[in-house]
């Protein structure tokens, strides 16, 4: 079993819709848990950091975590074609980041 | 303050030849941590530094693969006898540690090619 497991999709949306992104872990000791967005070609992109259990939101990202289930969210309003892009989820510990295989996000004009 | 800098975007070796890849972290940054990415997949983890100390390598990074960090600043990954199974995305990334992890910024990563 993958310590960090992610949908790969692809998933498809129409312009302006709500998108739920998801992931689960399996190491209680993480502690850390961050979303990256990655268009093809290029390095990941942080977009959300949070500690522990919790909401974070910035804009239109807003990012989940419920350690008593380990499940990590992002949810994304009024999307936007610009958003399309792969969506990888991490957490971490005290050492290293263990990434999801990525989610592809695509929203449709 | 520009990011982490990794040199060269793109290379394009022979099966056997050796190539090694530089990673410039933010200045005030003590780790530094190498990842490889194909397509695809997410970043699996390579190695990480905690100033110049190697502190984990992954089984993933078998003998042909070497990384260091002189002085704690910048690293350099090295891939001897090169391999097609080694053509992909290399990533590097950096943060703070210090009491508590902060965030990590990724560099735009070094696309190796083996033919």
């Amino acid at each position: 079993q993958k310590e960090v497991e992610q949908d790969p999709g692809p998933l498809s949306v129409p312009e302006g819709a709500i998108v739920s992104l998801n992931c689960t872990y399996s190491n209680s000791a993480f502690q850390y848990f961050m979303w990256y967005r990655q268009y093809s070609r290029k390095g990941p992109e942080l977009l959300m950091y949070t500690y522990s259990s919790g909401n974070k939101e910035d804009g239109r990202f807003t990012a989940q975590v419920d350690k008593s289930s380990k499940y990590i969210s992002l949810f994304i309003r009024d999307s936007q074609p610009s958003d399309s892009a792969t969506y990888l989820c991490a957490s971490q510990g005290a050492q290293k980041l263990v990434f999801g295989q990525g989610t592809r996000l695509t929203i449709n004009p | 303050d520009t990011g982490v800098s990794q040199d060269p975007r793109h290379k394009i070796t022979k099966r056997g030849q050796n190539v090694t890849f530089r990673c410039d972290p933010i200045s005030e940054h003590n780790r530094l941590y190498w990842y490889r990415q194909t397509l695809g997949q997410g970043p699996e983890f390579l190695t990480y530094f905690q100033n110049e100390a190697q502190l984990e390598k992954s089984r993933l990074l078998s003998d042909r693969f070497s990384a260091e960090r002189p002085k704690g600043s910048f690293s350099t990954l090295e891939i001897q006898r090169t391999e097609q199974g080694d053509s992909a995305m290399y990533l590097c990334a950096s943060s703070l540690s210090a009491g508590g992890n902060t965030e990590a910024f990724f560099g735009q990563g070094t696309r190796l090619t083996v033919v």
